[in-house]
């Protein structure tokens, strides 16, 4: 069974751009939940999605954005780009939105801002 | 939220058991503890997660104390490719906290030949 598949892996952009990552779940799952990972806030929780609505958010400013597509297919969006959006950013998909079903991740995109 | 406490790094032997603790004494009675582990470069992989029972896979094995207040992630007989970063986590089961996991520091375990 593929695994959650992010794309691009890696993007250069300049500040004040905007950008927008994809995100392929695993083949039946219908929960996705995106991170974004820096060196020194760690893993952090942005957003998740379950039937097209975002369920919950974390707490990141508004340039952050999301939505999700009936095949379950997610896409982020972060507009005016700031030197400190460059990070890994996560994508993980579960079969719902149990606490008992397990996120399984992607292996990220690279955003990196000149 | 539930927090976990973690040691910040551990070592360990090629080919024999890694015992990785954490504690969680905060935990809840509908909160589940989970594991996830980083491997440089690429996202957490999922390991394994309980609520009350002990729990085995083909990764790992996950001992829960009858008081849920700690945990232990047995890597049974470690490689070298088990070097990573591990993270214990509870998920704090509350409608404010659907799709969310709370990651820590973890532990660095260094598997050593």
């Amino acid at each position: 069974k593929a695994g959650v598949t992010q794309t691009p892996r890696y993007l250069i952009k300049t500040r004040g751009q905007q950008v927008t990552l994809s995100c392929s779940p695993i083949s039946g799952h219908r929960s996705v939940s995106w991170y974004q990972q820096t060196p020194g806030q760690g893993l952090q929780f942005l957003f998740e999605y379950f039937s097209e609505t975002q369920r919950n958010k974390g707490n990141f400013p508004g340039r952050f954005s999301g939505r999700q597509f009936s095949n379950s297919r997610s896409e982020m969006n972060v507009s005016t780009l700031e030197l400190g959006d460059s990070a890994l950013y996560l994508c993980a998909s579960s079969l719902g939105t149990g606490f008992n079903q397990p996120q399984h991740f992607g292996d990220g995109t690279r955003l990196s801002i000149l | 939220d539930a927090k976990t406490t973690q040691p910040t790094s551990m070592d360990c032997a090629e080919g024999r058991a890694a015992n990785l603790p954490c504690n969680h004494s905060t935990i809840s009675g509908n909160e589940y503890v989970y594991w996830y582990r980083q491997i440089h470069s690429q996202g957490p992989q999922y390991i394994i997660h309980g609520l009350k029972n002990n729990e085995t896979n083909e990764m790992a094995s996950l001992i829960i104390t009858e008081d849920r207040k700690s945990s232990t992630l047995i890597l049974p007989h470690a490689t070298l490719r088990d070097t990573a970063v591990y993270y214990c986590i509870v998920r704090v089961a509350s409608s404010s906290n659907t799709g969310k996991l709370i990651f820590g520091q973890g532990t660095t375990l260094q598997v050593k030949p």
